[in-house]
């Protein structure tokens, strides 16, 4: 398998603009994580879905951020408008099933810049 | 609540010499424990895991002992090489959820 995958790598985008960011899973894989990775607060949980059903979204910050699954290969993280302290590394990742100690596999993230 | 607790970087060696990046934890339960290393531009990638009290975990010639008496899971490497410089995390996952708790992280870099 080549791993979790999301796209764009990279996206600069100017303040108040939608910015959309991708993720393929694993194939198989039951569970989703969106996670956000800035030097000031390090690594955020933001949201996790399983099976495609949204579980725990506490850590989303706030209305302009809202993520999506609709179906068990592919899910969206979107910010609408987009401010310049979103900027910061956002990680997709996936595990295979419930667990203990069930690893995450992560993607290779998406480095969001916000001017 | 659940956390995670690693000594402050940067952490700077000399090819060959010993590591150790201490992990503390504080969770309700018997959570798993991980450690997970970030490459420069990279994803976070597991290292090394322990499920349950006294397990030692081990991978590329790092362990990590899961001690519930002191509540700590520290990597320790014997000879570091330069190709370990990189971020290292600890990390808990509950025994009742799929929430992994991410400590800060830990920079070590190594000079030849």
């Amino acid at each position: 398998d080549a791993g979790v995958i999301q796209s764009p790598r990279h996206e600069v985008t100017e303040m108040g603009q939608e910015v959309t960011l991708r993720c393929k899973p694993i194939s198989g894989h039951d569970y989703l994580f969106w996670y956000r990775q800035t030097m000031m607060r390090g690594l955020e949980l933001l949201i996790y879905f399983n099976n495609n059903v949204p579980i725990d979204d506490s850590g989303m910050p706030e209305d302009r951020f809202s993520a999506k699954m609709p179906n068990a290969s592919f899910s969206t993280l979107k910010i609408q408008p987009s401010e310049p302290r979103d900027s910061a590394v956002y990680f997709c990742a996936s595990s295979l099933r419930a667990g203990q100690g069930t690893e995450a596999f992560f993607g290779q993230g998406t480095r969001l810049t916000v001017v | 609540g659940n956390s995670v607790t690693q000594m402050e970087g940067p952490v700077t060696l000399s090819e060959e010499a010993f590591l150790t990046i201490n992990c503390t934890y504080t969770a309700t339960g018997y959570p798993s424990l991980f450690w997970y290393v970030q490459y420069p531009g990279e994803g976070l990638q597991l290292l090394l895991k322990a499920t349950k009290a006294d397990d030692k975990g081990s991978n590329k010639g790092f362990e990590a002992t899961y001690r519930k008496e002191t509540t700590s899971f520290h990597l320790e490497k014997g000879s570091v090489q330069v190709s370990d410089s990189a971020v290292y995390f600890c990390a808990l996952k509950r025994d009742y959820g799929q929430n992994f708790v991410f400590g800060p992280g830990t920079r070590l870099s190594v000079l030849p």
